[in-house]
């Protein structure tokens, strides 16, 4: 089926650091992928997306590239700072279908950035 | 989390009592969700809805209910609590279902609600 794999965590940074979080999907179809952030004691928020092959989401300095010859969409980060430090989820839609426009998640990775 | 109330957020209640979870949008969306997360499994759709009275399964949808009587409020129903439902739950509200010539489905979290059952 349709699912989501994120590379497991915590990952602990020091500020400035280069961050990358692996997600990789398998879906049938073309779909949209995500990530969402998850700040402590917070509902999730919409850090970025790309609906297909090749477009590259970015947002607050975050970026990621649907790769579909991978099927990947790693998050990556130049340089991260301690507000940074959250909860991230990768999470794909299918486009078409009976499932259509249902969200499916990664299981989330922690990220712990030091001062 | 704008446009999105969920009640309670806390709460705490013995196995086999029934549990209210309630969901409330000021943002006239068609799209509402249920949302569970577990450490390990992050987030799995419980139930979702598409209008009023309509209303369909998720992946994990035994042991509840969800009902929509109007258009800003989504609730989700424990009917016999169990350990296993010890969760924080997570309404999501979107305005379409995304998809086709629509486009990617963005949807917007409330705060969560936080079950503990005993």
């Amino acid at each position: 089926g349709d699912s989501v794999t994120q590379m497991e965590g915590p990952v602990t940074l020091s500020e400035e650091a280069f961050l990358t979080i692996n997600c990789t999907y398998t879906a049938t179809g073309y779909p949209s992928l995500f990530w969402y952030v998850q700040y402590p004691g917070e509902g999730l928020q919409l850090l970025l997306k790309a609906t297909k092959a090749d477009d590259k989401g970015s947002n607050k300095g975050f970026e990621a590239t649907y790769r579909k010859e991978t099927t990947s969409f790693h998050l990556e980060k130049g340089s991260v700072q301690v507000s940074d430090s959250a909860v991230y989820f990768c999470a794909l839609t299918l486009n078409y279908g009976g499932s259509q426009g249902n969200l499916i998640f990664g299981k989330g990775t922690k990220l712990s950035v030091k001062p | 989390d704008a446009g999105i109330t969920q009640s309670p957020r806390h709460k705490v209640t013995e196995t086999g009592t029934p549990v209210t979870l309630r969901c409330h949008q000021t943002e006239n969306h068609r799209y509402m969700y249920w949302y569970r997360q577990d450490p390990g499994h992050g987030l799995r759709l419980i139930h979702y809805s598409y209008g009023v009275k309509d209303t369909d399964k998720g992946e994990v949808s035994d042991g509840y209910s969800v009902s929509r009587s109007k258009t800003e409020d989504f609730l989700l129903t424990l009917e016999s609590a169990t350990s296993s439902q010890t969760s924080v739950y997570f309404c999501a509200i979107s305005e379409s279902k995304g998809g086709g010539k629509t486009g990617a489905n963005v949807l917007t979290f409330g705060a969560g609600s936080r079950l503990t059952v005993l």
